[in-house]
């Protein structure tokens, strides 16, 4: 089947400590996204990315981080310095204009 | 500046009626795109149309349809004969030809159809 995976499902973060979330697409697309979603809120952009090798800044990018080496990849670490991770992150991915969604990560803090 | 407007936070109605939804999007670009996703509670976000600037015919797909009208920059969406399986949090989101295709969304109308 063609799609969008993320991993884990549920995350649990320590104080201090770095996770990273996992998002593969087999859909052959270019560009992916990571976005963040507050209780009762929308999605904010973190990083995309165009093209392997090559990441931007989204609108809230601080205490983020990302690589792209792979086409079909593009893990997003959640790092000690974002104070308040709390949240659900949808990874996409996009073709013809058309960004397409996982099935989201919730992270939680202990 | 881009911004996507819902109003409408939380909507209600008996199953069977009808229900509009309403956006209000603002851009200073000639072309870019008009989106509308479902998100159910499992949380995955579902597409479920895209509109470009240039394409103003209104759209129907089964109980859905959309009404775009560039002069009042509104891209509205009707349920018809809802059902509770359409109970759902919509988002609204537009993107612009110089956007490098990232999309803003607006902050989404809970919609809970009651039996």
């Amino acid at each position: 089947d063609g799609g969008i995976t993320q991993s884990p499902k549920y995350l649990f973060r320590k104080e201090g400590q770095n996770v990273t979330l996992s998002c593969e697409q087999n859909l052959n697309h270019d560009a992916m996204y990571w976005y963040r979603q507050d209780p009762g809120q929308g999605l904010r952009l973190i990083y995309y990315s165009q093209i392997v090798n090559d990441f931007q800044k989204g609108d809230i990018a601080e205490g983020y981080s990302v690589s792209r080496e792979k086409k079909e990849s593009f893990p997003l670490t959640v790092t000690s310095a974002q104070k308040n991770p709390t949240a659900f992150y949808l990874c996409a991915s996009r073709t013809q204009e058309t960004q397409y969604f996982g099935p989201g990560t919730r992270l939680l803090v202990l | 500046a881009q911004k996507v407007t819902q109003a409408q936070t939380e909507i209600s109605v008996v199953e069977k009626e009808d229900v509009t939804l309403d956006c209000v999007y603002e851009t200073r670009d000639t072309t870019y795109y008009l989106f509308w996703y479902k998100q159910p509670p499992s949380g995955e976000l579902v597409f479920l149309i895209r509109r470009n600037s240039f394409d103003e015919q209104n759209e129907i797909s089964g109980r859905y349809s959309w009404n775009f009208q560039k002069s009042t920059s509104s891209f509205n969406f009707t349920i018809t004969a809802s059902q509770v399986v359409d109970s759902a949090v919509y988002f609204c989101a537009l993107s612009w030809y110089s956007s490098a295709s990232k999309i803003i969304f607006g902050s989404g109308t809970r919609l809970s159809i009651r039996p």
